[in-house]
């Protein structure tokens, strides 16, 4: 499976945007990147995925950088709910290889202070 | 629409014995994944089935096993218990089995003593 590499932790003031970034060098042309975030004693959440464009929903931004080596989940205003462990991951394409499972890393966590 | 649920919340055993844990999945969901969380660690995939078949098998002892039923949801079973297998167990649904979000539960925290 291709790696990610994201800061173990980071910390955001409440109604400031949050940068979350993930390196992925390794990554193939057909993976999707997806976040993932799990709240304190909840099961994770999905957040949004995206191949090549820049992809928003009502939860937050991805932007993918050109060569695709690396992202970055963007939070436009955090909240104190926001304050969980962030994943990215990397899902392929076919139905081979690991595509039929997400594959977590230690992910981030985001504290987020009132 | 309900979520995935999953039964039981908490479950204490002992070294040795055999535990059954349970998921729906939601409404049309056909595919359901098990996930173990170690205290500090991300998720690790256990098994994937869809169509009540399995579809993925992680790195795990044959003392793992799941099935899925006609309506789709699932059980997972471990058998033999160890004092490492205590941990949080999560389910997750999707409409299929490819490239598609998965919805997790809250999961079912065992824990072996």
């Amino acid at each position: 499976d291709a790696k990610t590499t994201q800061p173990n932790s980071m910390e955001s003031n409440e109604e400031e945007p949050v940068h979350l970034p993930c390196n992925h060098s390794t990554i193939s042309g057909t993976d999707y990147i997806h976040w993932y975030r799990q709240l304190p004693s909840q099961g994770p959440e999905y957040v949004i995925h995206g191949l090549t464009s820049n992809v928003n929903n009502r939860m937050a931004s991805l932007a993918i950088a050109e060569d695709r080596k690396s992202s970055t989940l963007i939070l436009h205003r955090a909240t104190l709910r926001d304050a969980a462990v962030y994943y990215c991951i990397l899902r392929g394409l076919n139905s081979g290889g690991s595509n039929y499972k997400l594959t977590f890393g230690k992910g981030t966590l985001l504290t987020v202070n009132p | 629409d309900a979520g995935v649920t999953q039964s039981p919340t908490h479950l204490i055993k002992t070294r040795g014995q055999q535990v059954t844990l349970r998921c729906s999945p939601i409404s049309g969901h056909k595919s359901v994944s098990w996930y173990q969380q170690v205290l500090g660690q991300g998720p690790q995939f256990i098994f994937q089935y869809y169509e009540k078949e399995e579809r993925g098998r992680g790195n795990f002892p044959d003392r793992f096993s799941a099935r899925q039923f006609p309506n789709y949801s699932s059980e997972l079973n471990v058998n033999a218990l160890l004092l490492g297998d205590s941990a949080l167990y999560l389910c997750a649904s999707s409409p299929g089995a490819l490239n598609q979000p998965q919805h997790f539960g809250d999961g079912t925290r065992l824990s072996i003593l």
